[in-house]
Parts: structure tokens; sequence; C-alpha cells
């Protein structure tokens, strides 16, 4: 599965949009990106996936960049609760039940602040 | 619905025990996934099961094994305990159909060795 690059901490005010980025420069075509969080001392959160077209659901919104060397996970308006580790995964898209693992790095540490 | 779930929360073992952690999956999803996350660190893949069998393992010893049973619940045994092995433990689980294959994350098991 491709690396990934993140940058180890960010800061956003309470209100405003987080937008985290992630690089995979050397992302293969039938990889997808996935982005999951970890607040202190729980299980990773699920929060979106994309191949290669832009996503939103109603906890965020995904951009992947036409060349599909980077992505960018946008929360539309940060609360306090948002405060986590944001992790950035591709992975291949195995045949069903085919070994589907989730390879993680040190992800993002989001602070979101009065 | 009932996310995943993990038993028990917390547990607390000495050198050279062995532990035998369990894990509930979502309704309808088949397979069951163990990482192990150690402090500071992004989840590390244990193994992945579908349909009772292993379809993935990680970088770990064979003082790790697992298993699922009929009902896709499943179990993460660790023998001969090493102060190494504490560590929050978790369990995801996957609706296999598709090559998405979103994982979702129960709350973990922490354990500590002492």
């Amino acid at each position: 599965d491709a690396k990934t690059t993140q940058p180890p901490s960010m800061d956003c005010a309470e209100g405003r949009a987080a937008n985290l980025p992630c690089n995979h420069s050397t992302i293969s075509g039938n990889e997808y990106v996935y982005w999951y969080r970890q607040i202190h001392s729980q299980g990773p959160q699920y929060i979106i996936h994309g191949l290669k077209n832009n996503e939103t659901n109603e906890m965020a919104s995904l951009i992947i960049t036409e060349d599909r060397k980077s992505s960018t996970l946008i929360l539309p308006h940060a609360t306090l609760r948002d405060t986590a580790v944001y992790y950035c995964i591709v992975r291949v898209a195995h045949a069903p039940g085919g070994g589907n693992k989730l390879t993680f790095g040190t992800g993002t540490q989001l602070k979101v602040e009065l | 619905d009932a996310g995943v779930t993990q038993s028990p929360t917390h547990l607390i073992k000495t050198r050279g025990q062995h532990v035998t952690l369990r894990c509930s999956p979502i309704s309808g999803h088949k397979s069951v996934s163990w990482y192990q996350q150690v402090l500071g660190q992004g989840p590390q893949f244990i193994f992945q099961y579908y349909e009772k069998e292993e379809r993935g393992r990680g970088n770990f010893p064979d003082r790790f094994s697992a298993r699922q049973f009929p009902n896709y619940s499943s179990e993460l045994n660790v023998n001969a305990l090493l102060l190494g092995d504490s560590a929050l433990y978790l369990c995801a689980s996957s609706f296999v159909g598709t090559l998405q294959e979103t994982q979702y994350f129960g709350p973990g098991t922490r354990l500590l060795v002492l």
C-alpha cells in the first residue's frame, strides 16, 4: 500500500473550517483514500473515503487532486469535539475478504480551540 | 444499531501469562480484523478473518493467534505475554461484498502487562 505523509499537528479555531492535507504521491490506480480519526483512547472512527472523485458526507468533505497524488479532508465547521488524531490511509482494493488491511501512519493531531 | 463490541475493556496481566480478547462485529458483517496500538503510534494490523478463515496476517510472532466463530465473532489470543504487549487492542468489522470494504472499529481492549 502507498505511503502517506501528513503534518504532525494543526490548530483550528472553533467554527472555522479545518483543512487537513495528505500527500500520497505513489498512489496507484486501484488504491482508495480513507480517512479515520481517533479521539483520545477511543477506537478509530471512519470518516470518509474516495477513489478519484470528491466525496461529501455528513461529517466531512474529501477533495482528491486530479493526479490523485494528494488529498484534503475538510471539516466545514470544526468544534471542540473534533479534536483528535486524523489518519489518512491509502488501501488497495483487494478481492472481497482478501486481506484488506489498513496501514496507519502517525496521523495529524488536530487541536480545535476557542 | 450496535457497533463493534469488545470485551473486556481493560485487563491487567503479568509476564508469561496468556490472554483472550473478544470481539463481536456489527450485525451483517462477516469479516473481523485485529490491530495493536502501542502508546504514541498508529494501529498495527495483526489479523483479518473472513468466513472463519485467516485472510491476512501482519508481522507479529506466533504467540499471537486468532479465530472466528460461526456467528462471526472473534477471539484474539496472546501467549507468553511480554511487557511490550501492553497496548490497546482494536477489533474492526467490515461488510464483505465490494472492493471498498470499509472497516468499523470497536472501542478497544486496553491490556497492561506487568
